[in-house]
């Protein structure tokens, strides 16, 4: 069974400060990995899509890895600020697409400190 | 307008009533999915809908029922809340070529309903 994992759970860092998340899968037949953002009371947005032939996805300041052998992501955050502040859930899609749901991991939420 | 939409957004209901959570998508997808997300817990799948004569159960599905009303319509039914279906729930769309082959883009989430069971 597919199992997504997050680390740290939580993480907090000073304005301006480039910083990396960490997403562990353990079945690497993956569709795609996706990097969503979860502001509270609010619902899920997606900010990258790694496709499984893909290693790497970048828009703006994120940047996303994938590395299917050693069953690892990461979203690397370039120049932290305030508002990045949010819980980011790392989603993996099987590539058995019987199921076709993401399975997600228990996000890790972060603090910008200005 | 938001693509995927739900409602009620928040819900305070008592033990043993019946709550339907509704979803409707202005997306066009094929796709229809209800999640569940628990305090410090990821997303967990309780039904999916790949058209709307294709139903089928996720790995929460005890206590749930669904309905796809039209290809734009999923709701969920709580049949006889308990306590423990308090949560924030989650309703999702994707989209799949004329194979049947699912697109590479990412799902779209609604705003979530806070649902609260006395």
């Amino acid at each position: 069974k597919q199992e997504v994992t997050q680390i740290p759970a939580a993480l907090s860092v000073p304005e301006g400060e480039n910083l990396v998340l960490n997403c562990s899968f353990t079945d690497s037949a993956i569709y795609n990995l996706q990097w969503f953002r979860q502001d509270p009371g609010k619902g899920l947005t997606s900010l990258l899509l790694i496709q499984s032939s893909q290693r790497e996805q970048t828009s703006g300041r994120l940047n996303a890895s994938l590395d299917k052998s050693s069953g690892r992501s990461t979203l690397y955050i370039a120049a932290s600020q305030p508002g990045d502040s949010a819980t980011y859930l790392c989603a993996v899609l099987p590539q058995n697409q019987a199921g076709t749901a993401l399975i997600f991991g228990k996000g890790t939420t972060l603090s910008v400190s200005s | 307008d938001a693509d995927v939409t739900q409602t009620p957004r928040n819900r305070i209901t008592k033990t043993g009533k019946r709550i339907m959570l509704e979803c409707s998508q202005t997306k066009g997808h094929d796709r229809m999915y209800w999640y569940r997300q628990d305090p410090g817990l990821g997303l967990q799948l309780i039904y999916y809908s790949f058209d709307v004569k294709d139903i089928n159960k996720g790995e929460i599905s005890d206590g749930y029922s669904v309905s796809r009303q039209a290809q734009a319509k999923f709701s969920l039914s709580l049949e006889s809340a308990i306590p423990n279906q308090t949560a924030l729930y989650f309703c999702a769309t994707s989209d799949h070529d004329l194979t049947g082959r699912l697109r590479n883009q990412p799902q779209h989430f609604g705003d979530g309903t806070r649902l609260s069971i006395l």
